[in-house]
Order: C-alpha cells, then structure tokens, then sequence
C-alpha cells in the first residue's frame, strides 16, 4: 500500500517569511497527491490536490505544492506566512480507489 | 450544505464496555473511512467502506469492527474498549481518488 513520510514533526517560522513542509510518499505509479490543514479541534480541510498535468499546482490562501516524481515529493510551500496559518498540515497519497493514507503531521508554529 | 456529522464528539468509556462512534454523510459518496489520530502518528486508517453493506479492514482493524447500514452511514465498534483505543477518531467521505471530506472528530476517552 501507499504511504507518506513528513520528515519535521514541528516547524517554527517568523510571519512573513518563507515556508516548506516537506512530504515524501510511497508508490511505484503516479498517485494522487494532497495537503490538508487541521486547525485546533476541528477536522481536516482541503488545501491543495494534485492528480496530472503541471506539477505545481496552487491551493488556497497563497499555498502551492510541487510534484516531482523523480523524488517522490509533493513539498507544500508558500511565499509568506501569517501567524493564522499556525495549524497541523498532513500530507496524503491516494490511488486506485483505494483509501487515503496520510503522514504524522507537521505542527506549524508562525513566531509574530 | 453537504457534510460530515460525527456523534458523539465526545465520549468516556470503562474498560471492557461497548463503544459505537457514529458518522452520517450528505456527500452522497460511495466512500466512507475511520481513522484515528494520535500525537506521532497522524491519522491512521481504521476501517473503510465502498458503499452500504461493505466493510474492509484498514491499516489498525484489531478491536474495531465497522458497520454500513446505509450509503450515508458508517460505524465505529469497539467491543471491548481498553484505555489503548483513548483517542480522537474521525469519519470522512469521499467519491473515488478525489478529497475525502471529514467530520469535526469524536474524542474517546477509556478510562
């Protein structure tokens, strides 16, 4: 089956400067790609998706991610971050049909 | 509005009682899912479901059954509950490779 890897547990950054949360998954053909964020007691939301075509694609609120199978990464980036993007963001990989599995999370921390 | 609704969302079990988490979906997806999240782990799939009637064993089956009466409802049963299963569960639904769509959690305390 598939799986994912999020390397950094907790990231910490200072609002406004640049961000990558990183995520490597596991799969031998082309699988379907997600980023969800989980802000505190709530359950997850979509930010982002990827299934073909342009290996960048771009989520809500300023977010984008980055296919590159050569690397099995789909890294989550954003240019400027503002301390209410302070949640948990998973990684997920699909495929087939078969159910999504997820990373552990990476707990961002935005320093005002 | 379409949703994910879970209940309870909260929950204290003894040791050795039945517990069943309940999730209903307006989706009208095929698919419905258990996870549970914990601290280091993420979510982890529990038990999931291509439409009424059908179960299949996830990631972490062992002490959970799962029923689906109904496109739009799908179960979580704990026999047996033992202070191991404390956690926060979530259902979520979804239709083929797309996003999968969650509720706001159950937190399952065994005490």
């Amino acid at each position: 089956a598939q799986s994912v890897t999020q390397p950094d547990a907790r990231v910490t950054v200072s609002e406004g400067a640049s961000l990558q949360l990183r995520c490597k998954y596991s799969y031998s053909g082309t699988p379907y790609l997600f980023w969800y964020v989980q802000y505190p007691r709530q359950g997850l939301q979509l930010l982002l998706k990827y299934y073909s075509g342009d290996p960048v694609v771009q989520g809500v609120n300023g977010f984008e991610a980055e296919f590159i199978k050569s690397n099995s990464s789909f890294h989550l980036r954003k240019a400027s971050v503002h301390w209410s993007d302070s949640a948990v963001y998973f990684c997920a990989v699909s495929d087939n049909n078969n159910a999504p599995r997820f990373g552990a999370g990476t707990k961002l921390s935005v320093k005002p | 509005e379409a949703a994910v609704t879970q209940s309870p969302r909260n929950k204290v079990a003894v040791t050795g009682g039945k517990v069943t988490l309940s999730c209903n979906q307006t989706n009208n997806h095929n698919n419905m899912y258990w996870y549970r999240q914990d601290t280091g782990h993420g979510l982890r799939l529990i038990h999931y479901s291509y439409g009424a009637g059908s179960t299949e064993k996830g990631d972490i089956p062992d002490g959970y059954k799962a029923s689906r009466p109904s496109q739009e409802n799908f179960s979580l049963i704990l026999e047996l509950a033992t202070p191991s299963q404390t956690s926060v569960y979530f259902c979520a639904s979804g239709q083929g490779n797309t996003e999968v769509f969650f509720g706001k959690g159950t937190r399952l305390t065994v005490v």
